[in-house]
């Protein structure tokens, strides 16, 4: 079955400093990956995703992501983090065999000080 | 001009009682969802309907049930309700159209339903 980790509950950072929020994968076949972030009682937001190509990804509000076949990882970047970066990110991955839903990650929230 | 929108926004409601929350989505997608985030944030597949056709069912209690009357609209009706049910119900949509197929969901602002 195809399922996403996400290791850490909360990443703290500074602002101005780069960030990183991780994932890892377990999928059978071409791993179809997604980030998603959700501002508080709010919906979410696609933000990027790899189907294919190039394994550096790059998306909304300056966010890129890294397709790691090797490690089996797809981590969530910025070089220079905003206090209004501060949300719950997930990752997800599709389920190719079950009509294309998502299999989403527990979530990381990132927390970006002045 | 909202993609999804998903009504009413917020339900309060007594353990007993039967409400419905409505989603419509106008990007032209022929695929529908929804999904339920509890009180941890975590997100979980309940539904999923293709061209009005159920195609996903999570195992979810009998006492909820979606209606889909046409590809742009998909509902959800939920039966004597529980103090579990209490969560944030969020519906979504994709074009799963091979040649159009883009991969990705798009969600509304979710129905946040609290059962007393």
């Amino acid at each position: 079955a195809q399922s996403v980790a996400q290791p850490e509950d909360q990443v703290n950072v500074a602002e101005g400093n780069p960030l990183t929020v991780k994932c890892t994968y377990s999928v059978s076949g071409n791993p179809y990956l997604f980030w998603y972030v959700q501002y508080p009682n709010r919906g979410l937001q696609f933000l990027l995703k790899y189907i294919t190509g190039d394994n550096l990804v790059k998306g909304s509000y300056g966010f890129e992501a890294e397709f790691n076949k090797s490690q089996t990882s797809f981590h969530l970047k910025k070089p220079s983090a905003l206090v209004s970066d501060s949300a719950l990110y997930f990752c997800a991955v599709r389920d190719g065999n079950q009509g294309g839903k998502l299999i989403f990650g527990q979530g990381t929230e990132l927390s970006v000080k002045p | 001009d909202t993609a999804v929108s998903q009504t009413p926004k917020y339900l309060v409601t007594q353990m007993g009682n039967d409400k419905s929350i409505k989603c419509e989505q106008n990007l032209g997608h022929d695929t529908m969802y929804w999904y339920k985030q509890d009180s941890k944030k975590f997100l979980k597949i309940m539904f999923s309907y293709n061209n009005k056709e159920l195609i996903i069912n999570e195992t979810v209690p009998n006492r909820f049930s979606p209606k889909s009357p046409d590809k742009a609209h998909l509902n959800l009706h939920i039966n004597s309700l529980e103090l579990g049910d209490s969560a944030v119900y969020f519906c979504a949509s994709s074009q799963s159209v091979p040649g159009r197929y883009t991969g990705e969901l798009f969600f509304g602002e979710g129905s946040r339903l609290t059962v007393l």
